[in-house]
């Protein structure tokens, strides 16, 4: 069974700082879900990534295979960013998409 | 942009009630999944659906759960009797192929409190 890690737990930024939030996973995996819950609840896709990195507006995703470890960076913060940040990665002995989600970063980007 | 659907979003029950979640995946997708989380508490997986049968289940998914695809388009969750601790927030989510690399769209949950 696969453990997730994220750091920090909380994150207070300033508009328009650079924000990272790390991940971590103990067992090798195919891909890494990153997602985003909004203060109301709805969880939305964000990244999902196998390698490498991936870029969508001001978001970046990164993952180290190898060293079982992601990222995900927020250039030129806006307080619209302030939500909890979730990594999610395969159950590894699971088969059908079943996975395991880290605990949430909780980010607020102050104006 | 196709989206998955939940009703009702907020459910409220008595202890020992048999409730049904209902959710409405995207049309074109074959894999449907159940998740939870508990206020405050990280999301949790419970269960995975695919050609009309669960792929996969957590341990969570006892006895007292049950879902099912009882037409084209819904995919139900049924806790028979329900408890107290079954009090959280309840996401379906459905993904076109059901493998690692697949991203899974998310419905905006049904918060169910049982009291």
């Amino acid at each position: 069974k696969n453990e997730v890690e994220q750091s920090p737990q909380n994150l207070t930024a300033q508009e328009g700082e650079f924000i990272t939030i790390n991940c971590s996973y103990s067992v090798g995996i195919s891909a890494l879900h990153w997602l985003q819950q909004h203060p109301g609840g709805g969880i939305v896709s964000l990244f999902m990534l196998s390698s490498g990195k991936k870029k969508h507006g001001r978001l970046i995703a990164t993952i180290n295979i190898q060293e079982k470890h992601s990222s995900l960076h927020i250039t030129a913060s806006h307080p619209r960013d302030s939500a909890v940040y979730i990594c999610a990665v395969p159950n590894y002995g699971g088969s059908q998409g079943n996975l395991i989600f880290g605990k949430g970063t909780k980010l607020s980007v102050k104006p | 942009e196709p989206e998955v659907t939940q009703t009702p979003s907020h459910q409220v029950t008595q202890m020992g009630q048999e409730v049904i979640l209902r959710c409405v995946p995207i049309s074109n997708h074959l894999y449907f999944y159940w998740y939870r989380q508990i206020l405050g508490q990280k999301v949790e997986f419970l269960v995975s659906f695919y050609n009309n049968e669960i792929s996969e289940k957590s341990e969570i998914f006892d006895d007292q759960f049950s879902v099912e695809r009882p037409d084209g388009s819904n995919f139900t969750l049924k806790i028979r009797s329900t408890k107290l601790e079954d009090s959280a927030m309840y996401f379906c989510a459905s993904s076109e192929i059901g493998v690692f690399t697949d991203t899974q769209y998310f419905g905006p949950g049904t918060r169910l409190t049982v009291l």
